[in-house]
């Protein structure tokens, strides 16, 4: 079975410092991965994906995510981060094979919150 | 743009009563589905539907059953609630099942208590 383990429920960080939030992942066929961020009292928006190809993914809000397989990480960074970046964040996996075929499985959540 | 539309945003029912939650999308996406999001447990796929005409149980299924009305609409009705049914309900939609260079738009989510 599919499953996505974010390693930190909390990361604090102040205005400005590089931040990484980690996610590893189960799947061992074709697997697709994502990142979300979710502001408060709202819908997950995504942030990036990882598809194929190049295992650097750059995504919106100067974040991005580097996909290792031999690891099976796939870790979100920023190099500065803002106020505003203040959110919760969810890695997802979908992947080709099995009976979840298709549908996303996320990972618990990183809720980053960034002082001044 | 609308993108996808939930009704209500909250909602507090008792122990045994019944409701649906509403969602449509105006993205003329084939795939949609349902969520329910709890503290450290990420989210939880509900209820899916593929296409139209078809529909499919996630991971947690128990107590929910689902209707996709059309291509927009795809509804989650909850039959007799239960307090463990307390949760952030988000509905998403995708051009296809998560397959390649898709990706799930989300609903702004339906806060639901039960007591």
């Amino acid at each position: 079975a599919q499953s996505v383990t974010q390693l930190d429920s909390q990361v604090p960080v102040f205005e400005e410092a590089p931040v990484e939030l980690r996610c590893n992942y189960s799947s061992s066929v074709s697997v697709y991965l994502f990142w979300y961020v979710q502001y408060p009292n709202q819908g997950l928006q995504l942030l990036l994906k990882y598809l194929s190809g190049s295992t650097l993914v750059k995504g919106i809000n100067g974040f991005e995510a580097e996909f290792n397989k031999s690891q099976t990480s796939f870790h979100l960074r920023k190099p500065s981060v803002h106020i505003s970046d203040t959110a919760e964040y969810f890695c997802a996996e979908s992947n080709a094979g099995g009976t979840s075929y298709g549908k996303l499985t996320f990972g618990q959540g990183t809720i980053l919150t960034v002082h001044p | 743009n609308a993108g996808v539309t939930q009704t209500p945003k909250f909602q507090v029912l008792k122990t045994g009563q019944s409701m649906t939650l509403q969602c449509a999308q105006d993205m003329n996406h084939n795939s949609m589905y349902w969520y329910r999001q709890d503290p450290g447990m990420g989210l939880r796929l509900i209820y899916y539907s593929a296409s139209e005409g078809t529909t499919d149980k996630g991971e947690v299924p128990n107590g929910y059953n689902v209707s996709r009305l059309n291509k927009r609409e795809f509804s989650l009705r909850l039959e007799s609630a239960a307090p463990s049914q307390t949760s952030v309900y988000f509905c998403a939609s995708s051009e296809g099942i998560f397959l390649l260079n898709t990706e799930a738009f989300f609903g702004q989510g339906t806060r639901l208590t039960v007591v």
